[in-house]
């Protein structure tokens, strides 16, 4: 019984380029976030979706950045145009219910913007 | 907004002994839930202990408890004989019963384990 899943590990970006991150939450879970880690901080909220849905997204860049949970297949975190700036670790969770229980965290991406 | 702080940027225990860390958030709700996460050198994010704001009784997983004061709003773990792998960042973390969309986390306790 897999864990949360994301892809790629670790991934490099020329400023400029688009960089896609995948998120496959556990199986079951409907319900997937998307948060960011700059080094030595906690985590920070960025987005919130359900099936075909984005819940908030509040935490999100205005430009640049876009999540979508499709009926079919994995969460996407977008960014495009990346900047220096965009590097971190992201984390996607997932949760079956939304209602107070821990999330499953991923192991993260890690983005370099070179 | 709810706000999380860790005031312990690091920690360090001898092995087999026990350590606390410290946990204190703000929020005007009175009904939420909070917990602990563990991040290893690997990255992942593993759920330590849960604590639901209306029970009073202290959350216990083995080695692991906290010690929760609502009034004070304040939310320590405490790790009994501490083991080398427990040796990770530690992050409390604050979630809504009313605004399930977002988990609010601390800055983080790196705690250090000495053989």
């Amino acid at each position: 019984n897999a864990g949360v899943m994301q892809n790629p590990r670790h991934l490099v970006r020329r400023r400029g380029q688009e960089a896609r991150l995948r998120c496959s939450p556990v199986k079951g879970h409907s319900h997937v976030y998307w948060y960011r880690q700059l080094p030595e901080e906690g985590l920070k909220f960025m987005v919130y979706l359900q099936k075909e849905n984005i819940i908030d997204e509040s935490g999100m860049p205005k430009e640049r950045f876009s999540a979508e949970f499709p009926k079919e297949g994995p969460s996407i975190l977008r960014i495009q145009q990346v900047v220096r700036g965009d590097s971190a670790a992201y984390f996607c969770a997932s949760s079956s219910t939304g209602q107070g229980d821990g999330y499953t965290f991923g192991s993260g991406t890690r983005l370099t913007v070179v | 907004a709810q706000t999380v702080t860790q005031s312990q940027p690091e920690m360090s225990v001898q092995e087999a002994e026990t350590v606390t860390l410290s946990c204190t958030y703000d929020t005007s709700e009175s009904d939420y839930y909070l917990f602990w996460y563990k991040q290893p050198p690997s990255r992942q994010m593993i759920l330590v202990i849960r604590q639901e704001a209306y029970k009073q009784q202290n959350a216990t997983e083995n080695r692991f408890s906290v010690n929760f004061q609502k009034a004070a709003k304040s939310f320590s773990l405490k790790i009994s004989d501490s083991q080398l792998g427990d040796a990770a960042m530690y992050f409390c973390a604050y979630r809504s019963s009313y605004n399930n969309n977002d988990m609010r986390f601390g800055a983080g306790t790196r705690l250090t384990v000495k053989p």
